[in-house]
Order: structure tokens, then sequence, then C-alpha cells
């Protein structure tokens, strides 16, 4: 079956302006992952959503960070008022449920703040 | 709180060489523990991983055995090949949580 997809798979963006980056989990997973990955910080954590629970946004980086999962679906990361050190590539994941389920990712979406 | 520690890379070895990448981790509780593979222009794939003390997770010749008084979850295989040439990661996830903590990575390069 079909796997995690993400769109944009690029996205440039000039400092300052919003993004909106998509997530399609695979079907059937309650649960979906946002992480980034950027040379300076690895991989890091973002938020989690677990099917109509209320999302833990604990590893958000800053309040112009935000997610929603609609419909128990797909999910949308918006970063507003963009900057430079938000450049990375922003991974999605998806699993069966949360604890020791597998999490699958998606190829990621790669910003650039300019 | 989580964490994990990879061998700093890059790692070259020449084809048909040993492979060990070693993983230490701390965690409350009994985390599950993962390898992912990242190869050159894709995304992060699973590669194996193991749920409790001494389970051994295999995969593509790669194998992992998930020791509980060494923290640790070291990545070997006897035999490496040019494909084999990726970033690699470990991580874990805490007992009762759900979020993956990632070593820093370690890039392997195997040449012929």
């Amino acid at each position: 079956g079909a796997g995690v997809s993400q769109s944009p798979s690029n996205k440039v963006t000039e400092k300052g302006k919003d993004v909106e980056l998509r997530c399609d989990p695979i079907s059937g997973h309650t649960a979906l992952y946002w992480y980034r990955q950027s040379l300076g910080q690895g991989l890091e954590f973002l938020i989690y959503f677990q099917g109509n629970s209320a999302p833990d946004k604990s590893g958000l980086p800053s309040d112009r960070f935000s997610a929603e999962r609609t419909g128990g679906s797909v999910s949308t990361l918006t970063i507003q008022r963009t900057q430079q050190e938000d450049s990375a590539v922003y991974l999605c994941a998806s699993s069966l449920g949360q604890g020791k389920e597998t999490q699958y990712f998606g190829p990621g979406t790669r910003l650039l703040v300019l | 709180g989580n964490s994990v520690t990879q061998m700093e890379g890059p790692v070259t070895l020449s084809e048909e060489a040993f492979l060990t990448i070693n993983c230490t981790y701390t965690a409350t509780g009994y985390p599950s523990l993962f390898w992912y593979v990242q190869y050159p222009g894709e995304g992060l794939q699973l590669l194996l991983k193991a749920t409790k003390a001494d389970d051994k997770g295999s995969n593509k010749g790669f194998e992992a055995t998930y020791r509980k008084e060494t923290t640790s979850f070291h990545l070997e295989k006897g035999s490496v090949q040019v494909s084999d040439s990726a970033v690699y990661f470990c991580a874990n996830s805490g007992a009762g949580s759900y979020q993956l903590t990632f070593g820093k990575g370690t890039k392997l390069s195997v040449i012929p």
C-alpha cells in the first residue's frame, strides 16, 4: 500500500512569510508525528497526534509553529513569519498506535528560508 | 529524559569488511530500540528494531541486540556492500512514550 506522503517536496520562501507543509499518513494509522531534521540539531521531535486526543506539542520550538490534523487523517504543519533558522527537512511519520509501534516516515519537505 | 549516543562518523570501509556502529542510550523504564537508515536522496527507513531486553533485531544482514545491562544497541554487519552506503540513525522510544529520540547519525561509505 501507499506510504506516508508529504508535500511539497521542496519549498523556498522569504524570511517573514508563512508556509504550510502537508502530510498524508498511511491509511488506518491513528498516530501521526512531525520531526525536523537540521544540520545543527539532528532529528528533533516536534508534535504528536493520536486519534482525537489533544496533540502533544511539547517539541514545537516556538509559538510560530502550529499543526492541525483534520478528520484524524491529513495533517498540516504551519510556520508563521519564517526565519532562516527554520530551514530544515520536515519529516512526517505515522504508526498504527502509540508506544512500541513502528513509525513509518515520509520523504520529507525540504524548507529553505532566504 | 531519553537520550541516544552513537559513534561519530563518517565511517569508510572497503567492501566485505565488518561493520560495527556503536549506540548507547538512556531512558526510563524499558524503551524500544530502533535503527533507521537514510540512503542518499531518500527518506528514513526502519532497518530493524527490538522491543525488550536480549531481543535481537535483524534485517538485510544487519543485526543489533538489545543489551539492558550495558544500555547498548550496537549495529553490526559481517560483510558490507557498496549499496549499504547511507546514514544510520539509532533511536529509542521510552516506556509509555511515543516520540522517538534519535542519535546524531553515522554516515557510512563503502568503497569497492
